[in-house]
This record gives structure tokens, C-alpha cells and sequence, in this order.
């Protein structure tokens, strides 16, 4: 199965720089994801990464570690609307996929 | 651009009775995905569809089914609910299995209440 582990709150000033971690346990890796969730809304795609290393897309970059089962979200340039929940997300196991859900960061961005 | 649409938006149901969840993917899209999120908790994968065929299942109960129709749209069926399915139902859908270039794109939900 897949355990995963992410800090349950973050809070950032505006303007900031922000890194969300996440460690994953998983048997059979078939890739990690990041979503972005405001409260009430859909989940919303930010990044796919399968390779070791950093990509970078905009204001949000997302770096993988396979050894280690470590990825962050790096945020940017911290707007207001970036408040919303941040899901780490890996394939369920099997071959699959579809990503299984942590339970998300929380971050609350503040003038 | 055309987005994935989920109906009705909200429901209200009460226990024991049936549920009708709509899904209708993005045109062209041909995997449907079904996730349960309740207060407070990360969304709960359900179960998959490819080309109309089941692809994948989690934790959907026993009371639950789906299926993917001809015109790929998805319609998840809940019998004799129960308070703890009070949730919001994400449908994403994509062109072929999630990955480095097949992204996933969540409808806005059906939030269902069971009273």
C-alpha cells in the first residue's frame, strides 16, 4: 500500500517562498503527483514527476527524490490565492495510475 | 474549454434510500475516475473506467456501483446510503491513464447529504 506524510498546516506571508514537503512509502513507484484544493472546490493538477530531480513551472516547482521517498512543492512569489490545501499524491500500488491521496497541507497565506 | 460536469451539484437523500451521481468527461476524454471526500479527509479513490471497461477499484462499499456508458459519460450508483456517505463526489477524467502527459481534470463535485 502506499503511506504518506506531509505536515498538516503551513502559513506564509505574502510575497514569500513556501517549500511543502512530503514522504511516501509505496511499493511499486509509478510516479508522484501534486494537487492544489481550495476548500469546497476540485482538486486541481499542479505536477507529475517520475525523474529525480527539480521542474519547474511558474511560480510552483516540484522536486523528486526517488532514494530517498521525499518530494516538495516550492511555491513562489506567495499570492493570497494560493490559500488552499496542498496533496502529495502517489499511484496506488499494482501498477496503477491513479493517485492515491495524502491528507494534505494546509497553507494560509497572510499579508 | 469544456470542462468536466457532474450532476445534480447537490443532492439530499435520506437513509436507505438510492443516489444517482452523474459524470460527463471532457470530450474526447475516455477514463473516468470516481473519489469520495468527506469533512475534513483527502479524497478516496472509488473506482476507474477505461474505454467503458472497470480499470481500477478502491474502496468502493459493496452498496456502491458504476459504469461507463457508449458516450463515456459515468454514473455511480448508491444504494441504501447511509449517514457516513454524506460527502462530496469528485469525477476527473483524462485521455488515457494519468501520467507525464495525461493529466487529470476534477469536476467541481457533487455534495451529497444523507439525513
Amino acid at each position: 500500500g502506499q503511506n504518506i506524510d506531509q505536515p498538516t498546516e503551513m502559513t506564509a506571508t505574502e510575497g514569500a517562498i513556501v517549500q511543502i514537503n512530503c514522504t511516501y512509502q509505496t511499493s511499486g513507484f509509478n510516479g508522484l503527483f501534486w494537487y492544489q484544493q481550495h476548500a469546497g472546490e476540485a482538486p486541481t493538477f499542479l505536477s507529475y514527476n517520475v525523474l529525480d530531480g527539480l521542474e519547474e513551472k511558474g511560480r510552483f516547482s516540484s522536486f523528486l527524490s526517488r532514494s530517498k521517498g521525499y518530494s516538495y512543492l516550492l511555491l513562489k512569489e506567495l499570492q493570497m490565492k494560493d490559500s488552499a490545501s496542498y496533496l502529495c499524491a502517489v499511484p496506488k500500488s499494482g501498477g496503477s495510475y491513479i493517485p492515491t491521496f495524502g491528507r494534505g497541507t494546509s497553507l494560509i497565506v497572510h499579508p | 474549454a469544456a470542462g468536466v460536469i457532474q450532476s445534480p451539484r447537490h443532492l439530499i437523500k435520506e437513509k436507505r434510500e438510492t443516489a444517482t451521481l452523474k459524470c460527463y468527461p471532457i470530450p474526447r476524454h475516455d477514463t473516468v475516475y470516481w473519489y469520495q471526500q468527506g469533512p475534513g479527509q483527502d479524497p478516496q479513490f472509488l473506482i476507474s473506467f477505461y474505454e467503458k471497461m472497470q480499470s481500477d477499484k478502491g474502496s468502493i462499499p459493496d452498496r456502491f456501483s458504476a459504469q461507463q456508458f457508449s458516450d463515456y459519460h459515468s454514473e455511480l450508483n448508491m444504494s441504501s446510503l447511509e449517514l457516513g456517505d454524506s460527502a462530496l463526489y469528485f469525477c476527473a477524467s483524462s485521455l488515457g491513464l494519468q501520467g507525464r502527459n495525461t493529466e487529470a481534470f476534477f469536476g467541481q463535485g457533487t455534495r451529497l447529504t444523507v439525513v
